[in-house]
């Protein structure tokens, strides 16, 4: 089973300043990785697939990037509505798995 | 609109058995793969289980593996996720998720219901 690990685990910033997340893989997963946004209360949203693909509607301040075993999720200019949990999933192989969160939060 | 819809959550006892079903609309549900996910309390995502459009092929998790079983109705536009010997540990929100590929299984999610609770307790 492929580990996935996170961090931050919680990344205190304020509105308008940048957010880079990190995920790293047990193993190499080339560039199939993809992330999630999820709000308290609300089922996850695809942001990212296949490293740096964006998902639809998914606004160009949210870029990701990586392949191997490093991945980077970057909010280039954190907005209100983006303060949240982040996931990274890897479907290189079965099972699939997810990492175990970054929480962002208000500074 | 793209939509999927849970039912069939609730409280169970330890050792029983409950099933799941997620109602698709707004797209051709055959071409498909579909997935189960789940959220224990204050946790984080767990994948549980997947299969493909045509229902042939199936995935599982190993906590799931032997306990759960996901099946579709292609002519009711559903997937299903039959569990038994249900454990404590099996208390979460259970979503279903769309495969983001047409024609694939273990894509990326890109469509989530908004999930039905399952607790298992005495």
């Amino acid at each position: 089973e492929i580990v996935l690990t996170q961090s931050p685990a919680t990344l205190s910033l304020s509105p308008g300043e940048r957010a880079t997340l990190s995920c790293r893989a047990s193993q190499s997963i080339s560039s199939y990785l993809a992330w999630y946004q999820q709000i308290p209360g609300q089922a996850p949203r695809l942001l990212i697939y296949d490293s740096s693909n964006r998902a639809t509607g998914i606004p160009a301040r949210f870029s990701g990037s990586g392949s191997g075993t490093d991945f980077t999720l970057t909010i280039s200019t954190l907005e209100p509505e983006d303060f949240a949990v982040y996931y990274c999933q890897q479907r290189s192989s079965w099972p699939l798995t997810f990492g175990q969160g970054t929480k962002v939060e208000i500074k | 609109e793209v939509q999927l819809v849970e039912s069939g959550g609730g409280l169970v006892q330890p050792g029983g058995s409950l099933r799941l079903s997620c109602a698709a609309s707004g797209f051709t549900f055959s071409t498909y793969g579909m997935h189960w996910v789940r959220q224990a309390p204050g946790k984080g995502l767990e994948w549980v289980s997947s299969i493909s459009g045509s229902g042939d092929t199936t995935y599982s998790a190993d906590s799931a593996k032997g306990r759960f079983t996901i099946s579709r109705d292609n002519s009711k536009d559903t997937v299903y996720l039959r569990m038994y010997s249900l454990r404590a540990e099996d208390t979460a929100l259970y979503y279903c998720a769309r495969d983001s590929l047409s024609g694939s299984v273990g894509y990326a999610f890109d469509i989530w219901g908004q999930g039905t609770m399952v607790t298992v307790s005495s």
